[in-house]
């Protein structure tokens, strides 16, 4: 299995208040991913890096801002949680030029 | 990007073959297929992927129309282990995103 580890595994918040999600990995690949998935829908893209400091916007991306200042840790961040965040997330690496993404176990947040 | 119609679910006894169709009728060129499987409570995984021609590996087969308007993920002897929802994703050769769609569920049953 890829090495990767999403924590916390689940969380709890209020609305209003900030979270940060953590990726990290021990393959280090190049691009990190962050997805969302909720009922009825498959996995939609947040955000994406692909290398360090390098960030852009995937489908879903209002509400959340992400930074990697190092190869082996993306973080997703939602400034100030609403209940419409409630969801799983999934964590995903790949290497440069690799056809394959590999996915960490997810963190299931609910804002309440 | 081009978009993938699958079934919503599927059924299938264990130790059978199971077919799980993707349409994908507006594939460009430069579209790999790629299959990813999502175990209950579980990230998905990598399954196959390919160009044009069938790929066989120790997961699966997939199996592509010649026209490559739709393609086949074929598991050759199904256990109850397989029972996921099996996303088709198209992804352009230059492109590092998937885009995942609301998959098959397949169920397998004992």
């Amino acid at each position: 299995d890829a090495g990767i580890t999403q924590s916390p595994r689940h969380k709890v918040t209020e609305t209003g208040t900030p979270v940060t999600l953590r990726c990290h990995q021990t393959e280090n690949h190049r691009y990190m991913y962050w997805y969302r998935q909720d009922p009825g829908h498959g996995l939609r893209l947040i955000h994406y890096s692909y290398g360090v400091k390098d960030t852009d916007k995937g489908e879903v991306s209002d509400g959340y801002s992400v930074s990697r200042s190092k190869t082996e840790d993306f973080l997703l961040t939602l400034e100030s949680a609403t209940s419409s965040q409630t969801s799983v997330y999934f964590c995903a690496i790949s290497g440069f030029g690799a056809y394959e993404q590999y996915f960490g176990p997810g963190t299931r947040l609910t804002v309440t | 990007d081009a978009k993938t119609t699958q079934p919503n679910s599927m059924e299938s006894n264990e130790e059978e073959p199971v077919h799980l169709p993707c349409n994908h009728s507006t594939i460009s060129g430069t579209d790999y297929i790629h299959w990813y499987r999502q175990l209950p409570s579980q990230g998905p995984e990598y399954v196959i992927h390919g160009l044009t021609s069938n790929v066989n590996n120790r997961m699966a087969s997939l199996a592509i129309a010649e026209d490559r308007k739709s393609s086949t993920l074929i598991l050759h002897r199904a256990t109850l282990r397989d029972a996921a929802v099996y996303y088709c994703i198209l992804r352009d050769a230059g492109n590092e995103k998937l885009t995942f769609g609301t998959g098959t569920r397949l169920t397998i049953i004992p």
